[in-house]
């Protein structure tokens, strides 16, 4: 059973450029989460989906973020100008319904020069 | 809000002994979840095991178990028996119930040592 599947794995781009993430979820899981790690805030959370509804975008750091969540089985996260502080790594995660656990996707790296 | 803490920040363990991660949490809510995850150097993120805060027995999980002291607020994670495979970074993290999402402390990196 394929875990939850995120692209790029890895992007390098310019500041100023859009930077596009995406992840598919596991299949039935109902809930899907974007996370950010850094070294200097850690992991922390951006954005949540329930059912394909946004319910908690309070961690999204500025209008230049946002995403989108247009069917069950994929969501993708833009930046748009990116900036160098966005580099970090970006963690999708599903959970399915009525269970406590999250399962995260490999995430992707993104190198913002 | 929610605030997780983790004060070891490495550790080093021998190979076959135990050893023991600290997490400690702060919250007014009465109903909430207790996770870790492991993240090796590859980065992926993976689900170790799962405490709730009514639960009466301590949770384990094959070599993983967690220590539920909900007076002193703290989940600590026991690893038995180290594998040089355990070599990784572990977080400890929290949700509220009627809020899914999760938060995490800034980890502990524990190095076996063969």
């Amino acid at each position: 059973d394929a875990g939850v599947i995120q692209s790029p794995r890895h992007e390098v781009t310019e500041m100023g450029q859009e930077v596009t993430l995406r992840c598919k979820p596991i299949s039935g899981h109902d809930y899907l989460f974007w996370y950010r790690q850094t070294m200097m805030r850690g992991l922390e959370l951006l954005i949540y989906f329930n059912n394909n509804v946004p319910i908690d975008d309070s961690g999204m750091p500025e209008d230049r973020f946002s995403a989108k969540m247009p069917n069950a089985s994929f969501s993708t996260l833009k930046i748009q100008p990116s900036e160098p502080r966005d580099s970090a790594v970006y963690f999708c995660a599903s959970r399915p319904p009525g269970e406590e656990t999250q399962y995260f996707g490999p995430g992707t790296r993104l190198l913002v020069l | 809000a929610q605030k997780i803490t983790q004060t070891q920040p490495g550790m080093f363990v021998q190979e076959k002994e135990a050893v023991t991660l600290d997490c400690t949490y702060d919250t007014s809510d009465q109903s909430y979840g207790l996770f870790w995850y492991k993240q090796p150097s590859s980065g992926e993120m993976i689900f170790l095991i799962y405490q709730g805060s009514y639960d009466e027995q301590n949770a384990t999980e094959g070599r993983y178990s967690l220590n539920f002291q909900k007076a002193r607020k703290s989940a600590n994670l026991v690893i038995s028996a180290s594998q040089l495979g355990d070599s990784a970074m572990y977080f400890c993290a929290m949700r509220v119930i009627n809020d899914y999402k999760l938060s995490f402390g800034a980890g502990t990196t524990v190095t076996v040592r063969a």
